[in-house]
């Protein structure tokens, strides 16, 4: 059963390209959320997703950013035009279902992340 | 004020004592409470959950809830070297889904 899958683990890009980042959750995982880490901070919320719906983009910039997830492929978190600013790690986590219990009982399963540097 | 807020540390402790890690919370509709132990370049991964008030232990770590005084936490008895790492603490609304993290307390364990 794998896990969380993210990538390019690793993604250079110069200013003002675009930076593409893909997550697969686990198998029987419905719900994906986006975080990201700036270094030496902590995870900051960035987007919840269900196939096909954003639940809740209030941590996401309001420009620039965007995340889907599809009825079929992976998540996949779309920065345009990256700026230096957004160098940091980029973690997708997923989980079975929504709320309560559940959520207690799974907490999160996080991938590797990805490392986007701006140069 | 932050939504949830740990001392960055480093904390430092002598091997086979005891770390304890401390974490408040502002939201008083916080429901749920984990903790998540990241090495360095690595990403988070959990090590306990809790949500109801008083003690819960597994194996060496015990979290240790106080929903009045919205206070959350994470102590590692017999410390390993191994242990050193960032603990972060989450917190979470039933229905909101959404982890809030706190910044993280670097835990460092000395031989």
């Amino acid at each position: 059963n794998a896990g969380v899958m993210q990538n390019p683990r690793h993604l250079v890009r110069r200013r003002g390209q675009e930076a593409r980042l893909r997550c697969s959750p686990m198998k029987g995982h419905s719900h994906v959320y986006w975080y990201r880490q700036l270094p030496e901070e902590g995870l900051k919320f960035m987007v919840y997703l269900q196939k096909e719906n954003i639940i809740d983009e209030s941590g996401m910039p309001k420009e620039r950013f965007s995340a889907e997830f599809p009825k079929e492929g992976p998540s996949i978190l779309r920065i345009q035009q990256v700026v230096r600013g957004d160098s940091a790690a980029y973690f997708c986590a997923s989980s079975p279902s929504r709320g309560g219990r559940h959520l207690s009982n799974y907490g999160y399963t996080f991938g590797s992340g990805t490392r986007l540097t701006v140069v | 004020q932050k939504e949830v807020e740990q001392n960055s540390g480093p904390l430092s402790v002598p091997e086979g004592a005891i770390a304890s890690l401390n974490c408040t919370y502002s939201d008083r509709g916080s429901q749920s409470f984990f903790w998540y132990r990241q090495y360095s370049g690595k990403s988070p991964e959990l090590i306990m959950f809790i949500y109801s008030n008083g003690d819960k232990e597994d194996g060496r770590f015990t979290a240790q809830l106080n929903k009045a005084s919205q206070y959350v936490s994470l102590l590692i008895r017999d410390s390993q070297p191994s242990d050193s790492a960032t603990y972060l603490c989450a917190v979470t609304r039933a229905a909101g889904n959404k982890l809030t993290f706190g910044g993280g307390t670097r835990v460092l364990v000395k031989p």
